[in-house]
């Protein structure tokens, strides 16, 4: 299993310029997060899904939008990009628990720089 | 607003020394508290999943403890190893969509 990987690893865009990335999961995994980390800062929730179909807005939600068509597949979209949004992106997965208590998985992380 | 807090933010020990660092959240709407181990270039990975007040678990050298009722967790690693150096992460689970991560603590330990 390859478990959570994420596309592309590193991205540069200029400010203004739109780009999509891409999160799949092969583990059957009902939830999927979208997380943004920055110095100094825990993990900070963007999007989640619990379902196929199915978004919702984290923390910080704001110049971001989401898509899960599929249950393996989670995208985040960044329609207008700024520099404020230079950080690194996680990507995560879980179960479904009923209270919701299962770990999540990671993906590696995408390194984004917007000039 | 829910905050997660982790002290120290960071911790130099020498190899053998045994330590541990605290992590501190909301005490109402409880559902779990998480452990990652993040190590620099990779992705977070669980540790444990604690559930109940006074949970404890172990896994080698490393164990958790859980306190609901006043909000702390602490981590201790029992003489410690380069290996372990990492950052330690810990995730407040209010509700499915309620997931609050702390800054971590970040350890380096020296051989």
């Amino acid at each position: 299993n390859a478990g959570v990987t994420q596309t592309p690893k590193f991205r540069v865009l200029k400010t203004g310029q739109s780009m999509t990335l891409l999160c799949a999961q092969d583990m059957n995994h009902e939830y999927m997060y979208w997380y943004r980390q920055d110095p100094g800062m825990g993990l900070r929730l963007i999007h989640y899904s619990v379902g196929e179909g199915t978004t919702a807005k984290g923390e910080v939600p704001d110049g971001y939008n989401v898509s899960r068509l599929k249950k393996q597949n989670f995208l985040l979209g960044l329609e207008s990009a700024a520099p404020s949004q230079t950080s690194v992106y996680f990507c995560a997965s879980s179960y479904r628990t009923s209270p919701p208590r299962d770990e999540q998985f990671f993906g590696p992380g995408t390194r984004l720089t917007v000039l | 607003i829910l905050n997660v807090e982790q002290s120290p933010q960071s911790l130099h020990v020498q190899e053998g020394d045994s330590t541990n660092f605290t992590c501190s959240f909301p005490s109402s709407n409880f559902y779990a508290l998480h452990w990652y181990r993040w190590e620099t270039a990779k992705s977070p990975e669980a540790l444990f999943v604690m559930t109940l007040n006074g949970d404890e678990k172990k896994k080698g050298r490393i164990s958790a403890t859980l306190n609901t009722k006043e909000g702390y967790s602490y981590l201790y690693i029992k003489g410690s190893q380069p290996e372990d150096s990492a950052t330690y992460l810990c995730a407040f689970r209010a509700s499915y969509d309620k997931v609050i991560f702390g800054p971590g603590t970040s350890l380096s330990v020296i051989p």
